[in-house]
């Protein structure tokens, strides 16, 4: 069956636009979570979505950073009047289970810029 | 939080096997994960450890000491395709989370 998939791949925006990142995890997968990489930075933590209880937004940078996730599937990250320091690769990641060994499935990531 | 410390680079050269250390300190221990990158792509998941040990798969293996806050992996016969990223990553038992937390890579340079 086909992995997670993220779009678009490559996002280039003006200082001060918004924009909308999109997850697509696989089928079935109740846990889905949003990283950010920056250049030989680890995968930093952004929000974590686990079947219908509240999401884990405790990684979210600022409030210019917004996430959902409808019907239990796919997943859309906000960032609002982006600023440079938002430039990153944004991964996507889904698991099966939570807990034990629930290895993560990632997406190819949005490499996001602002300009 | 938690504070995971793994070396920034390694080298090594094809046919060897290397050992990338990764040390930990956590409230509280639910798993420790390493994660392959390569370039440009995605991680992939290589293996999990909850208990003390080592875990064999293939040319891969990972070792973990939960009394000593550590995990190293192993890889053997190296190929030129093992350069990549190597990300160690522990999940805390605190709180529920289930998310865990990655270290910053260590990067392996396979040279012929």
């Amino acid at each position: 069956g086909a992995g997670v998939s993220q779009s678009p791949s490559n996002k280039v925006t003006e200082k001060g636009k918004d924009v909308e990142l999109r997850c697509d995890p696989i089928s079935g997968h109740t846990a889905l979570y949003w990283y950010r990489q920056s250049l030989g930075q680890g995968l930093e933590f952004l929000i974590y979505f686990q079947g219908n209880s509240a999401p884990d937004k405790s990684g979210l940078p600022s409030d210019r950073f917004s996430a959902e996730r409808t019907g239990g599937s796919v997943s859309t990250l906000t960032i609002q009047r982006t600023q440079q320091e938002d430039s990153a690769v944004y991964l996507c990641a889904s698991s099966l289970v939570v807990g034990g060994g629930d290895e993560q499935y990632f997406g190819p990531g949005t490499r996001l810029t602002v300009t | 939080g938690q504070n995971i410390d793994q070396p920034t680079e390694m080298t090594a050269t094809e046919g060897a096997i290397v050992q990338i250390n990764c040390t930990y300190q956590t409230s509280g221990f639910n798993g420790l994960f390493w994660y392959q990158q390569h370039a440009g792509e995605a991680p992939t998941f290589l293996s999990y450890n909850v208990l003390d040990g080592l875990e064999e798969k293939g040319r891969f293996s990972s070792f973990l000491s939960r009394s000593k806050g550590y995990s190293y992996l192993l890889l053997k016969e190296l190929q030129m395709k093992d350069s990549a990223s190597y990300l160690c990553a522990v999940r805390d038992d605190g709180g529920g989370s289930y998310i865990p937390t990655f270290g910053r890579g260590t990067s392996l340079i396979v040279h012929p």
